[in-house]
């Protein structure tokens, strides 16, 4: 069964420092999609990234990173050098090919970023 | 171009009312999600619309929840009646709808508070 797991529930950092958010993921499927989306307090879910299951190249955005590993199951996310802006709720999501595109969410990890 | 729209963002009622939500898709996007997130997890999808037809209600609770897309572009999901539980943010999204994993756009949310 398709599961994602975010063991981080609550993260917290000072201004300017590197943070980690952890993604593992579980499928039977061999075509798949991952998805990282932000929700600040306003509570709009904010697309972030989309990665398909073929393209295990890393992807940098600015103060922003994502490391695809198909051998552990991982997509973890990378804030370089964190600003407050930064501080909400992240998501990681996974959808199947063979499951009509719907998202399965993790729990979410807090990042609160403190001045 | 405009986002996901919904309305009202707020709303409170009373157990065994019943209320009403709507969302306006991204427009030319024929698929449309409903979601819903109670506090602290993550996003449970609750009925897919591709166009005006159902992909999938599998985990709509069908005698008190109800859907529909009659002219294949906006949406209304209502709840009748209403349990403390149905307590959440009920979360509009849409996308193109070619499959393979197409990244989902969140509108603002609907939050229900039912006492």
């Amino acid at each position: 069964a398709q599961k994602v797991t975010q063991a981080q529930t609550e993260i917290s950092v000072v201004e300017k420092e590197d943070v980690t958010l952890d993604c593992v993921y579980e499928t039977r499927d061999t075509t798949y999609y991952l998805f990282w989306y932000k929700q600040p307090p306003s509570g709009e879910l904010v697309f972030l990234i989309r990665r398909n299951s073929f393209d295990e190249q890393n992807e940098i955005s600015g103060r922003y990173s994502w490391n695809f590993q198909k051998s552990t199951s991982s997509f973890n996310f990378t804030i370089t050098a964190s600003q407050v802006v930064d501080s909400a709720v992240y998501f990681c999501a996974l959808s199947e090919a063979r499951n009509t595109d719907k998202l399965i969410f993790g729990t979410g990890t807090r990042l609160q970023v403190f001045p | 171009e405009a986002g996901v729209a919904q309305s009202p963002r707020y709303k409170i009622i009373e157990k065994r009312q019943s209320v009403a939500f709507w969302c306006n898709p991204i427009s030319g996007h024929a698929t449309l999600y409903w979601y819903q997130q109670i506090l602290g997890q993550g996003p449970k999808l609750l009925i897919q619309f591709q166009n005006n037809g159902v992909v999938d209600d599998s985990q709509l609770p069908k005698d008190r929840f109800s859907a529909e897309r009659l002219k294949g572009v906006d949406s209304t999901l209502k709840i009748q009646p209403a349990k403390l539980e149905d307590s959440a943010v009920y979360l509009c999204a849409s996308s193109w709808g070619q499959g393979l994993g197409d990244t989902q756009y969140f509108g603002p949310g609907t939050r229900l508070t039912v006492l």
